[in-house]
């Protein structure tokens, strides 16, 4: 059965600081895996999706990698801001259509 | 619509009554999915629809949860006799096909309170 655990829980950081979040899965029989931020009382937004056949995906300061040998996907924030105060959350899909999500990573920038 | 649609975005209910959730997904999107996310917990599977194939209803948690889609676009989740462990968000999720390269859009959630 696919576990998805993400540490840490918790991150808070000073702005402007480059830092990275762990996604690891127990099976590396993966579809794909995506990324979301989730704001409070809000859905996930999708940020960025990587392909089995993929190494990494970049978008503007984001950048995602993924390492299915090993069960690992890290996200690396450049420059981090206020405004990427958010829970980080990773999703694998299986080889059918679930995807199974960890319990994120809460993140705070402080200004 | 641009994005996905969840209605209401809060519902307050009393211990016992039946509640439904609707989900209106980005117009297109063949692939439907329920999660159920609980404080401090990951999202959970609950549901998921493709076209007009019979649902995968393997997460549902009991028989008092039933969801429907009709016309391949809008979707239900109604919860009947609701417990106060119903208590959570419901989120809907849609995308465009099963392909590798379709990322799930999610909406905003149902937050349901069972009091």
């Amino acid at each position: 059965k696919q576990e998805v655990t993400q540490i840490p829980a918790a991150l808070s950081v000073p702005e402007g600081e480059n830092l990275v979040l762990n996604c690891s899965f127990t099976d590396s029989a993966i579809y794909n895996l995506q990324w979301f931020r989730q704001d409070p009382g809000k859905g996930l937004t999708s940020l960025l999706l990587i392909q089995s056949s993929q190494r990494e995906q970049t978008s503007g300061r984001l950048n995602a990698s993924l390492d299915k040998s090993s069960g690992r996907s890290t996200l690396y924030i450049a420059a981090s801001q206020p405004g990427d105060s958010a829970t980080y959350l990773c999703a694998v899909r299986d080889g059918t259509y679930k995807y199974i999500f960890g319990t994120g990573t809460r993140l705070k920038v402080l200004a | 619509g641009a994005g996905v649609s969840q209605s209401p975005s809060n519902k307050v209910t009393e211990k016992g009554k039946d509640v439904e959730l609707r989900c209106d997904p980005i117009s297109g999107h063949t692939a439907l999915y329920w999660y159920r996310q609980s404080l401090g917990q990951g999202l959970e599977f609950l549901i998921y629809f493709q076209g007009n194939s019979a649902p995968d209803k393997s997460g549902l948690p009991s028989d008092r949860f039933s969801a429907e889609r009709t016309g391949g676009s809008v979707s239900t989740l109604t919860i009947q006799r609701t417990q106060q462990e119903d208590s959570a968000v419901y989120l809907c999720a849609s995308s465009s096909g099963t392909g590798e390269n379709s990322p799930l859009h999610f909406g905003n959630g149902t937050r349901l309170t069972v009091t």
